[in-house]
């Protein structure tokens, strides 16, 4: 199985700041790589597929860069309704696997 | 609009089976496979599996090979998730969600579906 390594597991960020999440697949996935927030007692949602494309409807704030093995999701100016935990995830070969997640709190 | 609507909360004893459905909308059914993801309290997200309205094929995670079974009935344009041997470490918040053919990636979800292990 693909293990994917997200990278810090939690931050504390001010709004307005720049925000910067990592991950690292075990080995390589191309650009299969998606990102998704998720607010508690709610489901994910999809932010980034294909590693960069913006999901409709999805603020540009967000972004998403990388190929290969190391990923960057990337929130230029954080939002109140940004704080979340946001979950990186593999469909190169399944079985589909998840990072660990990175919550994101207010400072 | 694309909707995956779940059924309800499931409160089950040690070794029965549970079956969680999702009726979808907005979209033409058969052309998305449908995947299950599941999340323990307070954890991250494991997938499941896999399946095809279509075609019926499905793919499981090998954890679950052998107690997991997914299937639909295009008819209703709902998905089923079967789970059998309950165990009390299968409490989760399980998900369906539907997968873009091209990338795979996890588009629209359902809003999940409680069940609870216990005896």
């Amino acid at each position: 199985d693909i293990q994917m390594t997200q990278s810090p597991s939690s931050l504390s960020a001010s709004v307005g700041d720049r925000v910067t999440i990592t991950c690292r697949a075990s080995q390589s996935i191309s650009t299969f790589l998606s990102w998704y927030q998720q607010k508690p007692g709610t489901a994910p949602k999809l932010l980034i597929y294909g590693a960069s494309s913006l999901q409709s409807g999805v603020p540009s704030r967000f972004s998403g860069s990388g190929s290969g093995t190391d990923f960057t999701l990337t929130i230029s100016s954080l939002q109140p309704e940004d704080f979340a935990t946001y979950y990186c995830q593999q469909s190169y070969s399944t079985p589909w696997t998840f990072g660990r997640g990175a919550k994101v709190e207010i400072k | 609009q694309v909707q995956l609507d779940q059924s309800g909360a499931e409160l089950k004893k040690p070794g029965a089976s549970v079956k969680v459905s999702c009726k979808t909308s907005g979209y033409t059914f058969m052309r998305y496979d449908i995947n299950w993801v599941r999340q323990a309290n307070g954890q991250g997200l494991e997938w499941m599996g896999w399946m095809n309205p279509s075609s019926g094929n499905t793919g499981y995670a090998q954890k679950f090979q052998g107690r997991v079974s997914m299937t639909s009935d295009t008819s209703v344009t709902t998905a089923y998730m079967e789970l059998t041997s309950l165990k009390s470490d299968d409490t989760a918040v399980y998900y369906c969600a539907r997968s873009h053919v091209a990338t795979n990636h996890l588009d629209h979800w359902g809003q999940g579906t409680l069940v609870t292990v216990s005896s």
